[in-house]
């Protein structure tokens, strides 16, 4: 059984702090890595995605891949209150499927 | 452009009802998927297409059948409702199957008493 596990949280941080959000995944051959983020009773939108080993970064995002080790993180600097959500990591598997950690929980504390 | 949209938002059946929801994309992607989302489980996929005219089983598909009606449209049918489809259930779609970005439709909230 294919995995991406991610820490449930929550994961409180003050205002204005780097928020890290880790993920790990079991599958070797997964290719895509995508973070979403997805507020209490809606649905999931995407805010990375991750392609190749090494960071790429976004505005206030950077998401960081590396192979090697199965692990994908999602940094968020200068964190909003706005920014409190579940974040979802997502990786694909096989020809056709993504897999979905149950997301981590992120409180920005004003 | 809509988007993903999903019918109904919410629906309430009782055990042994029948009911279908309906998803359509405007965006002309190939790949479209249903997944359920239950606290603590996160999103599991149920059932997808990844090209019109081929519909495969997810990682739960007991209980249910999907039509890819066109490339459009893509529905999910239970046929007999049980408690344990009590989820939330989202429809998604993708240029190309397992590698691009999937959108999502706002979700359909189904109780079955």
């Amino acid at each position: 059984q294919k995995e991406v596990e991610q820490n449930s949280g929550p994961l409180s941080v003050p205002e204005g702090a780097i928020a890290s959000l880790n993920c790990t995944y079991s599958d070797r051959g997964s290719q895509s890595f995508f973070w979403y983020r997805q507020y209490s009773g809606k649905s999931p939108e995407l805010i990375m995605s991750i392609y190749s080993n090494g960071d790429k970064e976004d505005g206030r995002f950077t998401a960081q891949l590396n192979k090697a080790s199965q692990y994908v993180s999602l940094l968020i600097r200068d964190s909003q209150p706005s920014d409190s959500a579940t974040y979802l990591c997502a990786a694909t598997s096989g020809t056709y499927k993504y897999i979905f950690g149950t997301g981590t929980r992120l409180k920005v504390l004003a | 452009n809509a988007g993903v949209t999903q019918t109904p938002k919410f629906q309430v059946l009782k055990t042994g009802q029948s009911m279908t929801l309906q998803c359509a994309q405007d965006m002309n992607h190939n790949s479209m998927y249903w997944y359920r989302q239950d606290p603590g489980m996160g999103l599991r996929l149920i059932y997808y297409s990844a090209s019109e005219g081929t519909t495969d089983k997810g990682e739960v598909p007991n209980g249910y059948n999907v039509s890819r009606l066109n490339k459009r449209e893509f529905s999910l049918r239970l046929e007999s409702a049980a408690p344990s489809q009590t989820s939330v259930y989202f429809c998604a779609s993708s240029e190309r199957p397992g590698q691009e970005t999937q959108y999502f439709g706002p979700g359909t909230r189904l109780l079955v008493l």
